[in-house]
């Protein structure tokens, strides 16, 4: 049972470029959530899934989008990546509202 | 004011201390509480959910007052592998608020 995977582990981006953070999970969960993390700080909310076909935005969506056409999978897209999108980003999944989340093991991602 | 407010910390413990962790909630309409734990570069883990009447998992206890949207969690006989930041979790509709966490260190 692998639960939720994240890929890649760490990766490191010029100014400018773009990259898709991948994660899946296999425990048929609806929700699904992006979070990053920056150092010393709370997890930030930036895109949630409540099911496929569905996405909204967190507290902090700004230069990332998302997308949900499987129940497994929600990947994250950075277009344009900036110094500030430097950070740790976690991707969980929940059966359903009000319950405990799981999480992947992280992107650890450098924008230079 | 934020959705989760933790005691900053950093707590410094010897082992076999009781330490115990406050938190406070905004969100009056907040439906569910937890307590995770998050090992330095590593993912936040589930430690606990935290019911009404409190709750108890081995050395740890775990205490919610909605009048005074507080949340608590206390460790006994601590352990060295009880190290790690705790975050303290509240669900506010959508998703869950995280607070920043309260960094445990726990000497030998």
């Amino acid at each position: 049972n692998a639960g939720v995977t994240q890929t890649p582990k760490f990766r490191i981006l010029k100014i400018g470029q773009s990259m898709t953070l991948q994660c899946t999970q296999d425990m048929n969960h609806n929700y699904m959530y992006w979070y990053r993390q920056d150092p010393g700080m709370g997890l930030k909310l930036i895109y949630y899934s409540v099911g496929a076909g569905i996405t909204d935005k967190g507290e902090v969506p700004n230069g990332y989008n998302v997308s949900r056409s499987t129940t497994e999978d929600f990947p994250l897209r950075l277009e344009l990546a900036a110094p500030s999108q430097t950070s740790v980003y976690f991707c969980a999944s929940e059966s359903q509202g009000n319950q405990p989340q799981h999480f992947g093991d992280g992107t650890r991602l450098s924008i230079l | 004011r934020k959705e989760v407010e933790q005691d900053p910390g950093p707590f410094n413990v010897p082992e076999g201390a009781t330490v115990a962790f406050n938190c406070t909630y905004s969100n009056s309409a907040s439906q569910s509480f937890f307590w995770y734990r998050q090992d330095c570069r590593k993912e936040p883990k589930l430690l606990m959910s935290v019911y009404s009447s409190g709750n108890e998992d081995g050395r740890f206890t775990a205490q919610l007052n909605r009048a005074s949207q507080y949340i608590s969690l206390l460790i006994r006989d601590s352990k060295l592998s009880d190290s790690a930041t705790y975050l303290c979790v509240v669900n506010s509709g959508y998703a869950l608020n995280f607070g920043k966490g309260t960094s445990l260190l726990v000497t030998p």
